[in-house]
């Protein structure tokens, strides 16, 4: 079946521009994470959705981060007013409903962001 | 704060041989580690994952050391192999608790 799908697979901007980052989830799963990789920094977590309840926002590093879960699906990740720092590979998640941290998350490959 | 040290950052090893990272946690809420394994240009992949009430988990070549009191546990890979050259996370999850908190990664190359 379908994975976690994530587009672009790469986007270079200019500083200063927003961007939007998609991320299509595994039908069926309502838990949905994003995640930052940077080099040296691991996998740093960002935004939690969970079905119809309110998401865990306490990893996004800055008001300039933003993310929305419409119909329960698909996600959009928005970076405003890029900076060179938010240059990473910003990865997606999904997971099935069960509530615990057993739950295996499912990732995407990701979409690379280049900020010149 | 970084909640789950993980150790080494990168690391080489011959064909053949033993490949060890090893992580620690601060938080004794924890109660399931998963070991995440990432290719190039991929996402990371669930590779093996453990609770508390056992000390070793074996799947194939990869084998799971916990030790609760230590607050620690690793990752073993015996006759690692070129395949496994890789960016391999641990992480740490709590009951109840959806969000598991990931180290640093390290990156395994292994050698012909």
């Amino acid at each position: 079946g379908a994975g976690v799908s994530q587009s672009p697979s790469n986007k270079v901007t200019e500083k200063g521009k927003d961007v939007e980052l998609r991320c299509d989830p595994i039908s069926g799963h309502t838990a949905l994470y994003w995640y930052r990789q940077s080099l040296g920094q691991g996998l740093e977590f960002l935004i939690y959705f969970q079905g119809n309840s309110a998401p865990d926002k306490s990893g996004l590093p800055s008001d300039r981060f933003s993310a929305e879960r419409t119909g329960g699906s698909v996600s959009t990740l928005t970076i405003q007013r890029t900076q060179q720092e938010d240059s990473a590979v910003y990865l997606c998640a999904s997971s099935l409903p069960g509530g615990s941290s057993t739950d295996t998350q499912y990732f995407g490959p990701g979409t690379r962001l280049t900020v010149l | 704060q970084q909640q789950v040290k993980q150790s080494p950052q990168s690391l080489i090893v011959q064909k053949g041989g033993i490949s060890i990272i090893n992580c620690a946690y601060e938080n004794t809420a924890f109660d399931y580690f998963p070991w995440y394994q990432q290719f190039p240009g991929k996402g990371p992949a669930l590779l093996i994952a453990i609770r508390p009430d056992v000390s070793e988990k074996k799947e194939g070549r990869f084998t799971i050391s916990f030790n609760k009191s230590a607050k620690q546990f690793s990752l073993h890979i015996m006759d690692s192999q070129p395949g496994d050259s890789a960016t391999y996370f641990c992480a740490a999850g709590k009951a109840g608790y959806q969000k598991v908190t990931f180290g640093i990664g390290t990156k395994l190359q292994v050698i012909p």
